[in-house]
């Protein structure tokens, strides 16, 4: 396992459809985040794994946007409805158990929504 | 929230010079990650700095922990063109509140090299 790896890399949907992307972290690493990036930007904090369990969530993850880790080893983000503002690159990282902060990112999904 | 601002936005320089980019926030931070990104792909983490005061290297790449812990600085040595990126700062939580492990990043420093 040598990096955080996501599926699709690229993913061009029609308005209103149904995404799902896929995250597997690196195998140790117990702490599992999904960002979102935009032209120009940084990228912004989604939604935080520990294990299987989703502590925090951003006030940017709408009502249309769900994760899950259901065995505390990879995940999904899946986007309902999907709108244009959605567009943007989604990128998954991970980090090791206990006070180190160091998140390795995958090389994201870039999903375009027409 | 909490922010970070990067300065500056953008770099054009000649190779083999040197190169200096900073970070600064209005919150203390207790870590310091600088990541590189290239286009179409995910960032990549260059140094991570954990002490006030530290000074860590990676290669031609310096970064300092600012003694204030409210900035950071990454210098790149002998510029070259595959250093051709955007450099981002990040850090975790911070005195605001919030996780510990979300990170807050800046908007970048474009750095483009000219053979």
């Amino acid at each position: 396992d040598t990096g955080v790896s996501q599926d699709p890399r690229h993913k061009i949907t029609k308005r209103g459809q149904n995404v799902t992307f896929r995250c597997d972290p690196i195998s140790e690493h117990n702490r599992l985040y999904w960002y979102r990036q935009t032209l120009g930007q940084g990228p912004e904090f989604l939604t935080y794994f520990q294990n299987e369990a989703q502590l925090e969530k951003s006030r940017l993850l709408s009502d249309r946007f769900s994760a899950e880790r259901p065995k505390g080893s990879f995940s999904t983000l899946e986007i309902q409805r999907t709108e244009q503002g959605d567009s943007a690159m989604y990128l998954c990282a991970s980090s090791s158990r206990g006070a180190n902060t160091e998140a390795f990112f995958g090389q994201g999904t870039r999903l375009t929504v027409v | 929230g909490q922010q970070l601002n990067q300065s500056p936005q953008s770099m054009f320089i000649q190779e083999g010079e040197d190169v200096s980019m900073n970070c600064t926030s209005s919150s203390i931070f207790n870590t310091w990650l600088w990541y590189k990104q290239e286009p179409g792909e995910g960032p990549v983490l260059l140094i991570a700095l954990y002490k006030a005061g530290e000074l860590t290297s990676n290669g031609r790449l310096t970064a300092q922990f600012g003694i204030t812990r409210k900035d950071s600085f990454l210098n790149i040595s002998a510029s070259i063109p595959s250093d051709v990126g955007i450099y981002f700062c990040a850090g975790p939580g911070g005195n605001s509140g919030g996780s510990n492990y979300k990170l807050t990043f800046g908007k970048g420093t474009l750095l483009t090299v000219n053979p």
